[in-house]
């Protein structure tokens, strides 16, 4: 089973530019999660999707970033315009998870994006 | 607010003996826990997981310990192999909102 994928693996930009990140998804994995983590802290959940709509984006910074998941599949995260602080890696997770309840958290990460914002 | 903590950024253990990490939380609505193992340049790795009806959970090597009332929970790994150097992170969820809520991490370096 191929696992999560993500690109591109390493950017570097200047602060105001825009970045986009893409993820693929494991086959068949309804929910799909974008992370943000900044070194030395653990991640933070930027966004939920459920197939293709949005469970939980209440911690992503919708003034700059946004993200998309078009039929239920890959996604793209995009920063626009890049600041300092976006510096981080940035970690795509899906997993097979539907609807709420049960125990079964298991999420499967991708290698993750490794942005630098100079 | 740090609702999960992991006070320890780093570990170090001798090949063979028994690493203990620790992760404490405050929201006691917290109901299922999970340990994720993270090599460099690579995403976190689910490694084990318990829910709060339980107090103990065990998978080869690993195990977890619970202890609600005092909002505490531990991963020992016996024995430590060198390959279990990683940066380990302690999550914590809530049945009713499956988000993860995550530590920072330990970092565990085996030495040989």
């Amino acid at each position: 089973e191929a696992g999560v994928a993500q690109s591109p693996r390493y950017k570097i930009i200047e602060k105001r530019q825009s970045v986009a990140f893409w993820c693929n998804p494991i086959s068949g994995h309804a929910t799909l999660y974008w992370y943000q983590q900044i070194l030395g802290q653990g991640p933070k959940l930027l966004i939920q999707f459920q197939n293709n709509g949005v469970v939980d984006d209440s911690q992503l910074p919708k003034d700059r970033f946004s993200a998309e998941r078009l039929k239920g599949v890959d996604s793209t995260l995009k920063i626009q315009p890049a600041k300092l602080e976006d510096s981080a890696v940035y970690l795509c997770a899906s997993s097979s998870r539907l609807g709420r309840g049960g125990y079964n958290n298991e999420q499967f990460f991708g290698p993750g994006t490794r942005l630098t914002v100079l | 607010d740090q609702q999960v903590k992991q006070n320890s950024p780093s570990l170090s253990v001798q090949e063979g003996r028994i690493s203990i990490l620790n992760c404490d939380y405050t929201n006691s609505m917290f109901d299922y826990f999970l340990w994720y193992k993270k090599y460099p340049a690579e995403g976190p790795t689910f490694l084990i997981s318990i829910s709060s009806i339980k107090d103990k959970n065990e998978d080869g090597r690993f195990t977890v310990f619970l202890n609600k009332s005092a909002k505490h929970l531990s991963l020992h790994i016996v024995p430590s192999q060198p390959g279990d150097s990683a940066v380990y992170f302690c999550a914590a969820s809530m049945d009713s909102n499956y988000q993860l809520i995550w530590g920072a991490g330990t970092k565990l370096i085996i030495k040989p």
